[in-house]
């Protein structure tokens, strides 16, 4: 079983519809992230949990909204997102959102194209 | 905000090679320095971790150092192998988030 698992691998969907993305930490961290990775640029921090609570949001529009049930789990909700939304979306988890000595897990992202 | 730059942006070497990647950024003030591998359609693997009292880490082939003072970080790779060819991030935290770079991608030739 991987650390930090993420569902689905690809997404295609259309600019109006609703889907979600899925991630699972098995390391027993207290803290998850959303990442968004696109072409020719930096890997961009979207939301940090810590402890099922939102500790930061940098500035997302609210076509993206993160869900995150319990510690393990954390959603991303997609909801009227443009084509400039294609990326790859990348789910992490730590043991703390912060201290300077942990390692940050990622998953193998999900591929999301909006077309 | 934490401006992380890495230096080459692409680098090919043959097989054996000993090469070093370079990172700088712009806040001292980082918690710590983390150096990444990603593979072409894939998750980050995470290699390195320095931090910010530290000033290096090894792990096998690699030993990642780390000055605040000036801002830098390098990679080092020992006796480069094909399958070392991948995107190599840092990423200086600060806070709660991690601040990447571009990446460097690394063709190692046979």
């Amino acid at each position: 079983e991987t650390g930090v698992t993420q569902t689905p691998r690809h997404l295609v969907m259309g600019m109006t519809n609703k889907k979600s993305l899925k991630c699972e930490q098995h390391l027993g961290h207290n803290a998850m992230y959303w990442y968004k990775q696109s072409a020719k640029k930096p890997l961009e921090l979207m939301f940090v949990y810590s402890l099922e609570e939102r500790v930061e949001n940098n500035s997302v529009p609210s076509r993206f909204s993160p869900e995150c049930p319990n510690s393990s789990h954390l959603f991303l909700h997609l909801h009227t997102l443009q084509p400039e939304d294609s990326a790859l979306y990348l789910c992490a988890s730590s043991q703390d959102p912060g201290g300077s000595g942990n390692t940050i897990y990622f998953g193998e992202g999900s591929w999301l194209t909006v077309v | 905000k934490q401006e992380v730059t890495q230096i080459p942006a692409a680098l090919s070497v043959p097989e054996g090679e000993n090469l070093v990647l370079n990172c700088s950024f712009t806040d001292s003030a980082i918690y710590n320095l983390q150096w990444f591998r990603q593979d072409p359609g894939k998750g980050l693997t995470s290699l390195l971790l320095i931090q910010s009292s530290q000033r290096e880490q090894t792990s096998g082939r690699l030993n990642a150092s780390l000055d605040k003072s000036s801002g830098r970080s390098t990679l080092y790779i020992a006796a480069s192998q094909p399958g070392d060819s991948a995107t190599y991030l840092c990423a200086g935290r600060s806070g709660y988030a991690l601040n990447f770079g571009k990446g460097t991608s690394l063709l190692v030739t046979p």
